[in-house]
């Protein structure tokens, strides 16, 4: 039974480059959600999808950052230009609706030089 | 703005011991609060989920209880086993506006030593 699946699961490049991190939900799953964690903040979420449509990107930091989903079983984040404020461990969870269960990817780790 | 707070954010006893993690959170009007462990570089396992209607959840050594007017949650460990050894987290989805996702606390590091 797979779980959401999130690629690369490390990632590490220079300042000022284009970054892309992707998400496989579980199938059914009809909620999105991608969440940062930080040792400062914790885990915090960025936006939320239903039914492929962003419903909340009230988490999202700054205009550099941009998330799609085109469709029910993948998911993009992006950032543009990326800084290293941005080094972070980013999570892509679902779930059936959203107030179910969340089942969380392993993440990406994320580092910004 | 709604907060979870996890106390003690670290604990360390010997194996065998039955143990509480706490949580609490602000805002009582929730739809759920999930309890997750997370393993070092590992992403958050899912242990137990209750919904605002319930009082509490068990699965196997775990216990979960929820007092919604109170805004605390505990779950109860029993017989810990080295095994154990995780950062457990907390987190609440809200049924008011402005958070449309898990709020959740810093976590208790818990070591369970042999």
């Amino acid at each position: 039974d797979a779980g959401v699946i999130q690629s690369p699961r490390h990632e590490v490049t220079e300042m000022g480059q284009e970054v892309t991190l992707r998400c496989k939900p579980i199938s059914g799953h009809n909620s999105l959600f991608w969440y940062r964690q930080t040792m400062m903040r914790g885990l915090e979420l960025l936006i939320y999808f239903n039914n492929n449509v962003p419903i909340d990107d009230s988490g999202m930091p700054e205009d550099r950052f941009s998330a799609k989903m085109p469709n029910a079983s993948f998911s993009t984040l992006k950032i543009q230009p990326s800084e290293p404020r941005d080094s972070a461990v980013y999570f892509c969870a679902s779930s059936f609706v959203r107030n179910q269960p969340q089942h969380f990817g392993d993440g990406t780790r994320l580092s910004i030089l | 703005k709604q907060e979870v707070t996890q106390i003690p954010a670290a604990l360390s006893v010997p194996e065998g011991e039955n143990l509480v993690l706490n949580c609490s959170f602000t805002d009582s009007a929730i739809y759920n609060l999930q309890w997750f462990r997370q393993d070092p570089g590992k992403g958050l396992t899912s242990l137990l989920l209750i919904q605002s209607s319930q009082r509490e959840q068990t699965s196997g050594r775990l216990n979960a209880s929820l007092d919604k007017s109170s805004g605390r949650s505990t779950l109860y460990i029993a017989a810990s086993q080295p095994g154990d050894s995780a950062t457990y987290l907390c987190a609440v989805l809200y049924s008011g506006g402005g958070a449309d996702g898990l709020t959740f606390g810093k976590g208790t590091h818990l070591i369970i030593q042999p």
